[in-house]
């Protein structure tokens, strides 16, 4: 089974600053099958970058993924006060076919 | 817009059956795959399981044993029955569209389904 870690834990920010999540899979992640999704409380996840780098429909291009392989980085160029949130990665693959990490809660300093 | 809708009981009593029901408007569910994806609380999101319209299935190997999904075309809804819950399985249940390349593109709200006697 493959698993993903996602670090840190929590990142303590102040809006305007940059925003740097990280998430490491335990074994390669299959063409790049790897997205990114912001939750907010009470609230269904968001889906924000898809195929490790490629930006949803509507998301503002703050947001950005990159990575390949077993390492993959969310990063948010400047925080705006929306985007305090706690953050997904997850992947597609096979058996199981998608695992979820463990989350990055961005909150404000 | 593609929007999806949970329904279903709040409250299940342990060693019973969870069913949850999915409404699909503003797409056919004939296109992609639908899944049902949960959270218990302050937890991390699991998936659980994933069909498409012709009955292709996946499961998370952890739930393989107690769960099955299943597509009602003819309603353009689909479900999940979750067999001999215990209170490990108390969560929020979302359902999603599976698009092309693993990403879930559109939820539903979720709903929390309680597991006690």
């Amino acid at each position: 089974e493959i698993v993903l870690t996602q670090s840190p834990g929590t990142l303590s920010l102040s809006p305007g600053e940059r925003a740097t999540l990280s998430c490491r899979a335990s074994h390669t992640v299959t063409s790049n099958y790897l997205a990114w999704y912001q939750q907010k409380p009470g609230q269904a996840p968001r889906l924000l970058i898809y195929g490790a780098a490629n930006r949803a429909t509507g998301i503002p291009d703050r947001f950005s993924g990159s990575g390949s392989g077993a390492d993959f980085t969310l990063t948010i160029s400047s925080l705006e006060p929306e985007d305090f949130a706690v953050y997904y990665c997850q992947r597609y693959g096979t058996s199981p076919q998608i695992t979820f990490g463990g989350g990055t809660k961005v909150e404000i300093k | 817009q593609v929007q999806l809708q949970e329904s279903g009981p709040g409250l299940v009593k342990p060693s019973e059956t969870l069913s949850l029901t999915c409404s699909v408007s503003g797409n056919s569910i004939t296109y992609y795959y639908w899944s049902w994806i949960r959270q218990p609380p302050g937890k991390r999101l699991e998936w659980v399981a994933s069909s498409s319209y012709v009955g292709s299935t996946d499961y998370n190997p952890s739930l393989m044993s107690r769960v099955t999904i299943s597509i009602d075309t003819s309603k353009n809804q689909f479900s999940l029955n979750l067999m001999s819950v215990t209170a490990a399985d108390t969560a929020v249940y979302f359902c999603a569209r599976l698009y092309s390349s693993g990403k879930f593109d559109h939820w539903g709200q979720g709903i929390l389904v309680t597991v006690s006697s």
